[in-house]
């Protein structure tokens, strides 16, 4: 099993709608996960940290389930401008490990008028 | 501000042909990083460094080398470049490691080994 893995897409939604990502992830002992969104040809840009408690940020949401191991990425009412390709990022041990985070291969965004 | 600035953006180069990758950021940055990435993969350390004159192999080393002699500047360089080189390279910067800040990315290099 890969360490980080996710659904390669593409998820082509129309306008307005809601759709969730997930990101598994296969150490357990992981302390901190992130999202980034890669624009085409783009380089990747942080999105958002994700807490335990979950988190919000305007029509973007961040969920943690560590019993599952997996975070999510749910977007509300989608704009054209989210398509992107969405890359989950965690980070495997207690302490900041800056060499040893791993960026999962992304799951591309497509949202169409 | 500029942030991170990468060069070149784009090069063909033959195999066993050598060239060096350019990474500037004007952020007074004490981390910065060499990554790869490959289609359907994740981005790959290749080295990274937490301060001038300090650099430390990554993941993916072999074939790469750095170099940190000013704060501001990192380079990745490649002696004998091979197709499996054949990537889209990033240089990411970060202000003391803390993920919280999250990385700032060049606009990457496409690299092409023939």
């Amino acid at each position: 099993r890969k360490e980080v893995e996710q659904d390669p897409g593409p998820f082509n939604v129309p306008e307005g709608a809601t759709v969730a990502f997930n990101c598994t992830y296969s150490n357990s002992a992981s302390q901190s996960f992130f999202w980034y969104r890669q624009d085409c040809r783009k380089e990747p840009k942080l999105l958002m940290s994700v807490y335990s408690s979950g988190n919000e940020d305007g029509r973007f949401t961040a969920q943690l389930n560590r019993a599952s191991q997996y975070i999510s990425l749910l977007i509300r009412d989608s704009k054209l401008s989210d398509s992107a390709t969405y890359l989950c990022v965690v980070n495997p041990r207690m302490k900041t490990s800056y060499d040893k985070v791993i960026f999962g291969p992304g799951t591309s965004l497509s949202v169409i008028p | 501000n500029a942030g991170v600035t990468q060069t070149p953006k784009f090069r063909v180069l033959k195999t066993g042909q050598s060239m060096t990758l350019l990474c500037a950021q004007d952020m007074n940055h004490e981390y910065m990083y060499w990554y790869r990435q490959d289609p359907g993969m994740g981005l790959r350390l290749i080295h990274y460094s937490v301060g001038e004159g300090t650099t430390a192999k990554g993941e993916v080393p072999d074939g790469y080398n750095v170099s940190r002699l000013k704060k501001q500047n990192f380079l990745l360089g490649l002696e004998s470049a091979a197709p499996s080189q054949t990537s889209v390279y990033f240089c990411a910067s970060n202000p003391d490691g803390s993920l919280a800040y999250g990385y700032t990315f060049g606009s990457g290099t496409r690299l092409t080994v023939v």
